[in-house]
């Protein structure tokens, strides 16, 4: 079982329209979160991090929930420019690793 | 531009060579980072930096692979007698006493 799991999509999403994804991860010691965002052929970008109380970034928002082991990211009103992959990432920071653990990405499509 | 900067942005090389990549941090950033990503996956760690020090290493990075950072500033990776596996994008990423890291464009290897 991989350490992050996301839904590979594609989502496939008009302009305007809502969409949700959902990531699991399966250590419970993992004390930092984040959503990272890939153009194709290019580097990751940090979107936003991830905060146990839920955070919203203009139209993002992500939620966590420790006791599911569960982040989300839900975005209003796409746009275009929203197609990419959304990467799900936590960091565990056990034996003062920092190392981040990235999900395979889910990849989105927002058409005219 | 005072982002993660990265040298070559590719790379293509015959079977059984060594290649060497550069990344030049963030100047202020004394955590550096060596992530791998192969087509449809995430990144995936490689080894870890703290100043001139490398304090971890990933199972992935094997005998082949060596990577320095002399003077706690840039860093090389270097790959010796290559193989068509090791055909990946190679990420740099650096980041402070925070957990956020940012990514450099990448160097693209393709071995023939």
């Amino acid at each position: 079982r991989k350490e992050v799991e996301q839904d590979p999509g594609p989502f496939n999403v008009p302009e305007g329209a809502t969409v949700a994804f959902n990531c699991t991860y399966s250590n419970s010691a993992s004390q930092s979160f984040f959503w990272y965002r890939q153009d194709c052929r290019k580097e990751p970008k940090l979107l936003m991090s991830v905060y146990s109380s839920g955070n919203e970034d203009g139209r993002f928002t992500a939620q966590l929930n420790r006791a599911s082991q569960y982040i989300s990211l839900l975005i209003r009103d796409s746009k275009l420019s929203d197609s990419a992959t959304y990467l799900c990432v936590v960091n565990s920071r056990m034996d003062s690793s920092y190392k981040l653990i990235f999900g395979s990405g889910t990849r989105l499509l927002v058409r005219p | 531009d005072t982002g993660v900067s990265q040298d070559p942005r590719h790379k293509i090389t015959k079977r059984g060579q060594n290649v060497t990549f550069r990344c030049d941090p963030i100047s202020e950033h004394n955590r550096l980072y060596w992530y791998r990503q192969t087509l449809g996956q995430g990144p995936e760690f490689l080894t870890y930096f703290q100043n001139e020090a490398q304090l971890e290493k990933s199972r992935l990075l094997s005998d082949r692979f060596s990577a320095e950072r002399p003077k706690g500033s840039f860093s090389t990776l270097e790959i010796q007698r290559t193989e068509q596996g090791d055909s990946a994008m190679y990420l740099c990423a650096s980041s402070s006493v925070t957990d956020t890291q940012y990514f450099g464009p990448g160097t693209r290897l393709t071995v023939l």
